[in-house]
């Protein structure tokens, strides 16, 4: 069965450095979501893409967040500089077809010193 | 501005009775409805997507209603099961600003005790 997969699973930084995670949606999905979920919250999408076109990014805080999808397949979420308040689980899901279901990744976990 | 609430935020039950989830949103104008599992560490799985039109979806020992009028939906575990033991986030489907958008309740942590 094909699973949207997400690199890397962890990542421990300290505050002010870079990081940056990567996505793969399921072949053939046009829609790709960004979520940010805090310990013990529901996620909350930071952005959505159809195709290489951001369709949703309010939620992105832009001053230190950006993200990606070059060629309308996979994406990459970046953060610069880190803060410690960015520590939290970063969700990748995709959705096409006829459903309306989103797939989820197994996420990455980010935690930020 | 769509909320969504989850209620009790945990639960824990003996294995083999019946359980029931909650969940309420604030604005009936949804697209559709999920419920969503999470196990510790890890991304969502989808149990069950129902449509606006719809009253309810089943899928083996799960059933979720929905009366969109009300704002409420229920999850319903029959003959629960070790496991069963997860987080169980219900979220809903609505257009903002044009774009439709899934947003989240903050989950139910749901134990079942062997």
């Amino acid at each position: 069965e094909a699973e949207v997969a997400q690199s890397p699973r962890y990542k421990i930084t300290e505050k002010s450095q870079a990081v940056a995670f990567w996505c793969d949606p399921i072949s053939g999905h046009a829609t790709l979501y960004w979520y940010r979920q805090i310990l013990g919250q529901g996620p909350e999408l930071l952005v959505q893409f159809q195709d290489e076109s951001v369709v949703d990014d309010s939620q992105l805080p832009k001053d230190r967040f950006s993200a990606e999808r070059l060629k309308g397949v996979d994406s990459t979420l970046k953060i610069q500089p880190a803060e410690l308040g960015d520590s939290a689980m970063y969700l990748c899901a995709s959705s096409g077809g006829s459903s309306d279901t989103q797939y989820f990744g197994p996420g990455t976990r980010l935690t930020v010193l | 501005k769509q909320e969504v609430t989850q209620i009790p935020a945990a639960l824990s039950v003996p294995e083999g009775e019946n359980l029931v989830l909650n969940c309420s949103f604030t604005d009936s104008a949804i697209y559709n409805l999920q419920w969503f599992r999470q196990d510790p560490g890890k991304g969502l799985t989808s149990l069950l997507l129902i449509q606006s039109s719809q009253r309810e979806q089943t899928s083996g020992r799960l059933n979720a209603s929905l009366d969109k009028s009300s704002g409420r939906s229920t999850l319903y575990i029959a003959a629960s099961q070790p496991g069963d033991s997860a987080t169980y986030l219900c979220a809903v489907e609505a257009s903002e600003f044009g774009n439709e958008k899934l947003t989240f309740g903050t989950g139910t942590r749901l134990t079942i005790i062997p």
